[in-house]
């Protein structure tokens, strides 16, 4: 069966450190993965989606970075994190059209 | 531009109601419709979903209503209970989208009271 990993469940950054968030997908080969962010009673803002190996896709202009080095891994960065970087993170994968997205459980992301 | 309008924001049901949401989209070229459930702290779960080519599809208590024509469908929890207190949004996908990625509506909070 498929699952999907995300590390750690919560962190808290002081301003200006970096950020490594870890997702990783076991039973599937070559999803398509994604990072949303949800502000606090939003709804999903998607920041970066891959459809592979080194495959990055941007939808928002931030401060954030995404990298895919393996096929069941992805990856969020910052170098220098903002107070406005606070916020849940989800991780999410799926193996195409009218399959859904199967999501993790999140990292609460609080900067101070 | 937002592709999927959800409402209500929120919505308190008693015990025994009906809850309904309702998603309403632009994008003729959407061919498959998916409810999430949230709870705090959690990430979405996919609950239910639905294809354009009929109009009701029901699991359990959930069902989903689609109306082509009118470019909606709408969640329907009979029977609510409390432990469907939570958070629900639709989403829509077009075939042939990159990444097959899923525009989602702005989310509805569900409180079922006793």
């Amino acid at each position: 069966s498929q699952t999907i990993h995300q590390w750690p469940a919560t962190l808290v950054q002081p301003v200006g450190s970096p950020l490594s968030l870890e997702c990783t997908v076991e039973g599937t080969s070559n999803p398509n993965l994604y990072w949303y962010r949800q502000a606090a009673g939003r709804g999903l803002q998607l920041l970066f989606y891959s459809v592979g190996i080194g495959q990055i896709s941007s939808e928002v202009p931030q401060n954030l970075s995404a990298s895919r080095p393996q096929d069941r891994q992805f990856i969020l960065s910052s170098k220098k994190l903002l107070l406005s970087d606070s916020g849940f993170y989800l991780c999410a994968w799926s193996v195409g059209h009218n399959y859904g997205y199967t999501f993790g459980s999140g990292t609460r992301l609080t900067v101070v | 531009q937002q592709q999927v309008k959800q409402s209500p924001q929120s919505l308190i049901v008693q015990k025994g109601g009906i809850s309904i949401i309702n998603c309403a989209y632009e994008n003729t070229a959407f061919d498959y419709f998916p409810w999430y459930q949230q709870f705090p702290g959690k990430g979405p779960a996919l609950l239910i979903a639905i294809r354009p080519d009929v109009s009701e599809k029901k699991e359990g208590r959930f069902t989903i209503s689609f109306n082509k024509s009118a470019k909606q469908f709408s969640l329907h929890i009979m029977d609510s209970q409390p432990g469907d207190s939570a958070t629900y949004f639709c989403a829509a996908s077009r075939r042939g989208s990159t990444a097959s990625k899923l525009t989602f509506g702005t989310g509805t909070r569900l409180q079922v009271t006793l």
